[in-house]
């Protein structure tokens, strides 16, 4: 399974962007990028996943390097509910097998 | 979407018993995996539960262990046998939805505690 690398924790203010970034530069042409996130007790949910294009959807946005050797997850505003670890996993279409890595705690700041 | 619920939610066993987990989905799906999350860790595929088959179980987890059930295409149950405190994690079930890609719903879990 392709590696991906993340920061182990960051910090924002509510209603600011937030741009948590993630390398994968071990990424094959067939590997999707999927992001989800895991609020405090609870399990995880999707959020976005793209293969070459960036990507938008009303929770967040995807931008996605021209050589797909990183990608960033934006939350565009913010709220005290986005605090959560958020992973961002690599995988064939309909791979099915997610492979976590630590991911990325964020935490916001009222 | 899928909204999937597990029984129970949290558990409190002495070691050396067994613990049987339920996983309750909405709507009939084909896959459906377990994950363990050791404390302060993240999640770890035990195994992928298909309806009509044995499950498949990923490296370090053994059937004896952790013995699956998938009945239909709505339940599953993992059970935890011969419990220890290095057992004592959260463990959710997860199924994916035909044709959304590796878009993947989670339960809420379950909090095993080991004595």
């Amino acid at each position: 399974d392709a590696k991906t690398t993340q920061p182990n924790s960051m910090e924002s203010n509510e209603e600011e962007p937030v741009h948590l970034p993630c390398n994968h530069s071990t990424i094959s042409g067939t590997d999707y990028i999927h992001w989800y996130r895991q609020l405090p007790s609870q399990g995880p949910e999707y959020v976005i996943h793209g293969l070459t294009s960036n990507v938008n959807n009303r929770m967040a946005s995807l931008a996605i390097a021209e050589d797909r050797k990183s990608s960033t997850l934006i939350l565009h505003r913010a709220t005290l509910r986005d605090a959560a670890v958020y992973y961002c996993i690599l995988g064939g279409w309909g791979a099915q097998k997610l492979v976590f890595g630590q991911g990325t705690r964020l935490t916001i700041n009222p | 979407s899928a909204v999937i619920s597990q029984k129970p939610s949290r558990d409190i066993c002495q070691r050396g018993t067994s613990l049987t987990i339920q996983c309750q989905v909405d709507s009939q799906v084909t896959m459906m995996f377990w994950y363990r999350q050791q404390p302060g860790q993240s999640l770890t595929l035990i195994a992928t539960a298909n309806q009509g088959s044995e499950a498949t179980y990923e490296s370090g987890f053994v059937i004896d262990k952790f013995p699956i059930s998938r009945p239909n295409l709505t339940f599953s149950t993992l059970t935890v046998s011969n419990m220890s405190p290095e057992d004592s994690s959260i463990y959710l079930c997860s199924v994916q939805l035909p044709g959304q890609g590796n878009e993947q719903y989670f339960g809420p879990g379950t909090r095993l505690t080991v004595t």
